[in-house]
């Protein structure tokens, strides 16, 4: 069974503070995707990465799929209050069977 | 964002009685998924569509089944519902040339006493 495990669980930090949530495996995906919920709402789609070494930006937000296409990193610079939220990764296995593996989730705090 | 709607938003039912959840799209997509969310697993695959008829199992889908007789419409049934069985559950579309681009609904809140 693949896995992604997702770290850390959860985060508090002040406005204008930086951080990283990592996803990582021990399987190959053939792509990576990031999600962002708010409570009460279904997760919202920011970014698909399917390079091994691809980087996206979205705004303030850097995604990095690893060289091995195992991991998955998610840089926020100078968080903003708006940023709160929890944070899912997800992993498409090779095969292309549209069965996304999902990791637990960060929950993200941001203070004003 | 994609045209998905879930109902009913909110449910709260008994243990044993049957219920079915309705998941429905305006984007013509062709695959349809069924997740349920619960705090410390994340979200989890119960059963997929990859067109009219067409479904599969996913990752928990004992005491789940689905029908699909009609592009925009997916059901989720729960024939005997048990407490096991509350959860947020969410429904997601994505077009057949990209699988894993998943557009999520705005999920079903289910209790079951």
């Amino acid at each position: 069974t693949q896995l992604l495990e997702q770290s850390p669980q959860f985060l508090s930090i002040q406005e204008g503070e930086n951080l990283t949530v990592y996803c990582n495996s021990s399987s190959v995906f053939s792509s990576l995707q990031w999600y962002r919920q708010e409570p009460g709402e279904g997760p919202v789609l920011l970014v698909t990465v399917v390079t091994g070494g691809e980087v996206k930006k979205l705004k303030r937000l850097t995604f990095q799929f690893g060289d091995a296409r195992k991991d998955s990193s998610l840089h926020i610079t100078a968080a903003q209050p708006g940023d709160t939220g929890l944070y899912l990764c997800a992993g498409a296995p090779s095969g292309n069977t549209g069965k996304l593996i999902f990791g637990q989730g960060t929950t993200l705090q941001v203070k004003p | 964002d994609a045209g998905i709607t879930q109902s009913p938003r909110h449910k709260v039912t008994e243990t044993g009685t049957p219920v079915t959840l309705r998941c429905h799209q305006t984007e013509n997509h062709r695959y349809m998924y069924w997740y349920r969310q619960d705090p410390g697993h994340g979200l989890r695959l119960i059963h997929y569509s990859y067109g009219v008829k067409d479904t599969d199992k996913g990752e928990v889908s004992d005491g789940y089944s689905v029908s699909r007789s009609k592009t925009e419409d997916f059901l989720l049934t729960l024939e005997s519902a048990t407490s096991s069985q509350t959860s947020v559950y969410f429904c997601a579309i994505s077009p057949a040339g990209a699988k894993d681009t998943q557009y999520f609904g705005p999920g079903t809140r289910l209790t079951v006493l």
